[in-house]
């Protein structure tokens, strides 16, 4: 089964770029790649998601490895409300889902 | 738009029991899957249910289960309760099937098994 590999935690100062890595090595070509965060005492709420090419939007960006095997979430300026546990995801139709073990986002002021 | 909730939002139950907890979509999303969440085993998927059916399944013993119905409404169940099934538990609901879709998560059933 695909498997993912993300850091335990990070830290970020506010309004600087955040990069989250996430591994996943053993990627199929019809997996897609999803983030999800959660706040405390919430439920995971979406970020963005993509399958080959770079992605864009409101909250984040996504970038995707030319092999697939890895991808990145860029924050573009951190703010205190993007301190939660960061979830890199493979989704794949038919067939069982695979859950990274999240990073704990730590944003200082 | 209102968004998915879950029914109850706590529960106490003992082992051997069972147990059932609902969850209402956004309206108009067809598929609603289930989640497992503890603070030893982080978040882990249940299964899928789109269209009354059930499309995906993770690595649980068949003593969860789940339905799904025609208002795309969705029931979990839990047999003969463990220890270790105390879990936050959480749907999640989407438009169209998972793997290319935006799932939005519902608040949550807290389960507490004594």
């Amino acid at each position: 089964d695909a498997k993912t590999t993300q850091p335990n935690s990070m830290e970020s100062n506010e309004e600087e770029p955040v990069h989250l890595p996430c591994n996943h090595s053993t990627i199929s070509g019809t997996d897609y790649i999803h983030w999800y965060r959660q706040l405390p005492s919430q439920g995971p709420e979406y970020v963005i998601h993509g399958l080959t090419s770079n992605v864009n939007n409101r909250m984040a960006s996504l970038a995707i490895a030319e092999d697939r095997k890895s991808s990145t979430l860029i924050l573009h300026r951190a703010t205190l409300r993007d301190a939660a546990v960061y979830y890199c995801i493979l989704w794949r139709a038919g067939n069982m889902l695979t859950f990274g073990g999240g990073t704990r986002l730590m944003v200082k002021p | 738009k209102a968004g998915v909730t879950q029914t109850p939002r706590y529960l106490i139950k003992t082992r051997g029991q069972q147990v059932t907890l609902s969850c209402s979509p956004i309206s108009g999303h067809r598929s609603v899957s289930w989640y497992q969440q503890t603070p030893g085993q982080g978040l882990q998927f249940l299964f899928e249910y789109f269209s009354e059916t059930q499309r995906n399944k993770g690595n649980f013993p068949g003593r969860f289960s789940g339905r799904q119905f025609s208002n795309s409404r969705s029931e979990m169940n839990v047999s003969t309760l463990e220890l270790g099934d105390s879990a936050l538990y959480l749907c999640a609901s989407s438009l169209r099937v998972i793997n290319t879709d935006t799932q939005y998560f519902g608040p949550g059933t807290r389960l507490t098994v004594l």
